[in-house]
């Protein structure tokens, strides 16, 4: 059975630092692009970033609001997705899921997501 | 940045009602596009990919159609737990855009 696990969010001030985790497991991770999206309460649905599979170099793609603030990476030998958020701001606020692109089609597969609060 | 237009915003229909929803991006993308069902506090579920494929396990009274700039997603009779937001995805281009989601409400 496949799944996805987030975990790592929580509250933390204007320009401060956290780092999600997305934990895989039921599938061959390395195989796979996967991505991050986030929800702001009451909003909708917003891309964040992609990592590709080793066969593409583990190259990123980024939204033009976050990127040079977050990064996101991999570790395929823990099958685990990484969102390293810097100088975060109020407008960040949101909740946070990993999910998995599946034979090239987006998202056959979400996890449950992680709520992530920006706020002094 | 291709735009992705979904209508209507929200809507009322009654169970049974025959539901369309169109989604039209700013320029061609083939048929790089997905429906997605969201339900209060829930996580996304994927109904629909390549346009028109359906979601292994999704009831067949959805589906979904178009190419290049237009785009729908049909609920033949819809059923009481289908009352939910309903979201197209095009990933045929960086960034990937989400139309503004589509909430059918109860009538």
């Amino acid at each position: 059975e496949v799944q996805l696990v987030e975990s790592g969010g929580g509250l933390v001030q204007p320009g401060g630092s956290l780092r999600l985790s997305c934990a895989a497991s039921g599938f061959t991770f390395s195989d796979h692009y996967m991505d991050w999206v986030r929800q702001a309460p009451g909003k909708g649905l917003e891309w964040v970033g992609r990592s590709r599979n080793k066969a593409n170099s583990y190259t990123t793609e980024y939204t033009a609001s976050v990127k040079g603030r977050f990064t996101v990476s991999r570790d395929d030998s823990k099958s685990s997705l990484y969102l390293q958020m810097n100088n975060l701001k109020t407008e960040d606020t949101a909740v946070y899921y990993c999910a998995r692109v599946g034979s090239g089609w987006p998202y056959d597969y979400w996890g449950q997501g992680t709520l992530v609060t920006v706020s002094s | 940045d291709i735009q992705m237009t979904q209508s209507p915003s929200a809507m009322s229909a009654s169970v049974g009602d025959r539901v369309t929803i169109t989604c039209r991006a700013s320029q061609g993308i083939r048929n790089d596009l997905g429906w997605y069902q969201q339900k209060p506090g829930k996580v996304p579920k994927r109904l629909i990919y390549a346009a028109s494929s359906l979601q292994s396990g999704v009831p067949s009274r959805f589906s979904g159609s178009g190419s290049g700039t237009e785009f729908t997603l049909t609920i033949s009779s819809l059923q009481p737990e289908d009352f939910a937001t309903y979201y197209c995805l095009q990933h045929n281009s960086y960034p990937l855009t989400f139309g503004q989601g589509t909430k059918v409400e109860i009538k």
